[in-house]
């Protein structure tokens, strides 16, 4: 599985968008980039995945570059309730029965008021 | 959205016994679970994948003696720390997979199990 690179920590304003960044340039052309949260003493929340094109949900965006080799999660409007830790993983396609979830050392985003 | 429930949340328990934690996906029937375990500021490690019926897959490192995964029925898979000693003591998370009907996996995960050995 291609490994992926983000910084250790972020701060952002609340009510300010938060962006962060993930470099995976070792990435495969089958591979997906997903984003999970978690936040202290629980289990990991998916949030967004995307294989080329950029991505929305009600939580967040995603933008992946041309090249597919980093990536960008938004969250657009984040919150004190966003403060977490952020993981960027690329893995197999979803569409096989193989494939881990191999977590990196993530983000951990605080957001302050 | 699917739930996975874990039980105990939480466990104490004395250097040298057995604990078992439990993994149940609660509405959905998973073709795979997966055990992961987090020490505190570090990232979730995999130690094992599990499917019905057959025997768990550890990752390099893990010990299989050590840790027993016993994955019964499509809804509930066990982990079961044996002889438990301080080093033990962790975040253990488990995670369960479902094939949709596009052929898309979905994995969720459940809210962890809190270890501490004394």
């Amino acid at each position: 599985d291609a490994k992926t690179t983000q910084p250790t920590s972020m701060d952002c304003a609340e009510g300010r968008a938060a962006n962060l960044p993930c470099n995976h340039s070792t990435i495969s052309g089958n591979e997906y980039v997903y984003w999970y949260r978690q936040i202290h003493s629980q289990g990991p929340q998916y949030i967004i995945h995307g294989l080329k094109n950029n991505e929305t949900n009600e939580m967040a965006s995603l933008i992946i570059t041309e090249d597919r080799k980093s990536s960008t999660l938004i969250l657009p409007h984040a919150t004190l309730r966003d403060t977490a830790v952020y993981y960027c993983i690329v893995r197999p396609s979803p569409y096989n029965q193989g494939g881990k979830l191999i977590f990196g050392q993530g983000t951990e985003l605080s957001v302050k008021p | 959205g699917a739930v996975v429930s874990q039980h105990p949340s939480r466990v104490i328990c004395k250097s040298g016994t057995s604990v078992k934690i439990e993994c149940r996906s609660l509405d959905f029937q998973a073709t795979t679970m997966f055990w992961y375990r987090q020490f505190p500021k570090k990232s979730l490690m995999l130690m094992a994948t599990s499917n019905e019926g057959s025997k768990a897959t550890y990752e390099q490192g893990v010990e299989k003696d050590k840790f027993l995964i016993n994955h019964a029925s499509l809804t509930l898979s066990t982990l079961t720390v044996t002889s438990a000693h301080p080093e033990d003591s962790s975040f253990y998370i488990c995670s369960a997979r479902v094939l949709k009907e596009d052929s898309y996996n979905e994995q969720f995960f459940g809210p962890g199990t809190r270890l501490t050995v004394l």
